[in-house]
């Protein structure tokens, strides 16, 4: 399958200050990335939807403007996380899905980041 | 909306058995496909199988195979002789113009 980096695996920060996390395709165009927070023993929780070019898709609840995504590129999207708390601190993970002619493909999946705020 | 459920936090099975693995889903796309993925203790989420809604013949790939029921919203994974490499939490997802995942069941195998 198609391989999707994503870096770093784990950051410690401190309280109120910014860390950005980066998803790439490395052997695909991905038009569409999704990032995700998964906390222990859960669920993966969809965040937002990114499509090149275009601005994200927030769910809702989640604060636009504390994580910040980019997706300027077909192998390069960003999340960052600004003003970071302690609450913040979680497992996040991206996935970047390439658009076949017809049909859409399956997602790829990073290798998640563990962020923990101090 | 679109949400996937799965109503089973915890299953288990004997090695070399089949087990079954609930999810149900609800979307409102007439174009979507439907996963199942694992995720074992490193947290890689990998792939076990893709069902496209188009499609009426049911998914296998290997020991894993899945019952697509599209009235009924149904997408559930059968594991045939199960394997201690099998364990790992699986999720259900249904990917439209956004790719969503239920709560997760915990396969545990047993020797």
């Amino acid at each position: 399958g198609a391989v999707v980096s994503q870096h770093p695996s784990w950051v410690i920060c401190k309280s109120g200050t910014s860390v950005k996390i980066e998803c790439r395709s490395l052997d695909f165009q991905a038009t569409t990335m999704f990032w995700y927070r998964q906390f222990p023993k859960q669920s993966l929780m969809l965040m937002a939807t990114s499509n090149e070019g275009s601005k994200a898709t927030y769910e809702q609840g989640v604060e636009k403007d504390k994580f910040l995504i980019n997706h300027a590129s077909l192998t390069l999207s960003t999340l960052t996380v600004t003003s970071a708390h302690p609450e913040d601190s979680s497992f996040y993970i991206c996935s970047a899905r390439a658009i076949q002619v017809i049909r859409v493909t399956e997602a790829f999946f990073g290798q998640g980041t563990r962020l923990t705020v101090v | 909306a679109q949400t996937v459920t799965q109503s089973q936090p915890e299953m288990s099975v004997q090695e070399a058995e089949t087990v079954t693995l609930s999810c149900t889903y609800d979307t409102s796309e007439s174009d979507y496909y439907l996963f199942w993925y694992k995720q074992p203790p490193s947290r890689q989420m990998i792939l076990v199988i893709r069902q496209e809604a188009y499609k009426q013949q049911n998914a296998t790939e290997n020991r894993f195979s899945v019952n697509f029921q599209k009235a009924a919203k149904s997408f559930s994974l059968k594991i045939s002789d199960s394997q201690l490499g099998d364990a790992a939490m699986y999720f259900c997802g249904a990917s439209g113009s956004r790719l969503t995942f239920g709560e997760g069941t915990q396969l545990t195998v047993n020797p």
